[in-house]
């Protein structure tokens, strides 16, 4: 998701449901995408990765999609619990411009009991 | 592994004084540091780019003068605020990259450091 001003766009979803948060990313030449969660006060914490050569990668409780074509990225979160309650970001990497991350907008996702 | 360690943790000066922030990779070494900065309900925006023996590389509109980044050594990075102002209040945030056994593009990030400047 795409933050505008001081919102950030909010995704509220009922414990034990599965949750999808997209992202735009918007350099074609990105190699390298990371989701990031980050928790009120606290840093980002890795989540999963891809690379431009895949389409998809599981991990525990997480998928993350990558769409080349329309330069989208999204995160599906199985079984939502409370402790997914964060704000995620995805990151898109340039190899060939120093590694350096590029950060979206970020979307809040809320669990509710 | 891959732990990342920011102190302090949070900071209150006031105008016109200096403070540092130091940025450690605690079981690992680090040739790349990164130092963000996120104001409320936004995203991380880089600020530079520190590697270890050599100048930080500043990302566009980030001066350089205000912002002193040292990479002394392979486990720590250090940011230096001069002459704080209240403007410059924020959440700063280091990364490391290159933990061993990992891919050698995926940073880890600290807790982050909240700056007050009153």
């Amino acid at each position: 998701g795409e933050s505008v001003g001081l919102h950030l766009p909010t995704l509220s979803v009922q414990e034990g449901d599965n949750s999808i948060i997209n992202c735009a990313y918007s350099n074609s030449a990105s190699d390298y995408f990371i989701w990031y969660k980050q928790e009120s006060g606290k840093g980002p914490q890795f989540i999963i990765d891809i690379r431009s050569n895949m389409d998809k990668r599981q991990g525990q409780r997480v998928t993350v999609l990558l769409n080349k074509t329309v330069k989208h990225l999204s995160l599906q979160i199985a079984a939502t619990q409370p402790g997914d309650s964060a704000v995620y970001f995805c990151a898109e990497n340039i190899g060939s411009a120093g590694n350096k991350l590029t950060f979206g907008g970020g979307t809040r996702v809320l669990v509710k009991p | 592994g891959a732990v990342v360690s920011q102190h302090p943790s949070w900071v209150i000066c006031k105008s016109g004084t200096s403070v540092k922030i130091e940025c450690r990779s605690l079981d690992f070494q680090a040739t790349t540091m990164f130092w963000y900065r996120q104001f409320p309900k936004q995203s991380l925006m880089l600020m530079a780019t520190s590697n270890e023996g050599s100048k930080a590389t500043y990302e566009q509109g980030v001066e350089k003068d205000k912002f002193l980044i040292n990479h002394a050594s392979l486990t720590l990075s250090t940011l230096t605020v001069t002459s704080a102002h209240p403007e410059d209040s924020s959440f700063y945030i280091c990364s490391a990259r290159d933990p061993p056994g990992g891919p050698a593009d995926t940073q880890y990030f600290g807790p982050g450091t909240r700056l007050t400047v009153l």
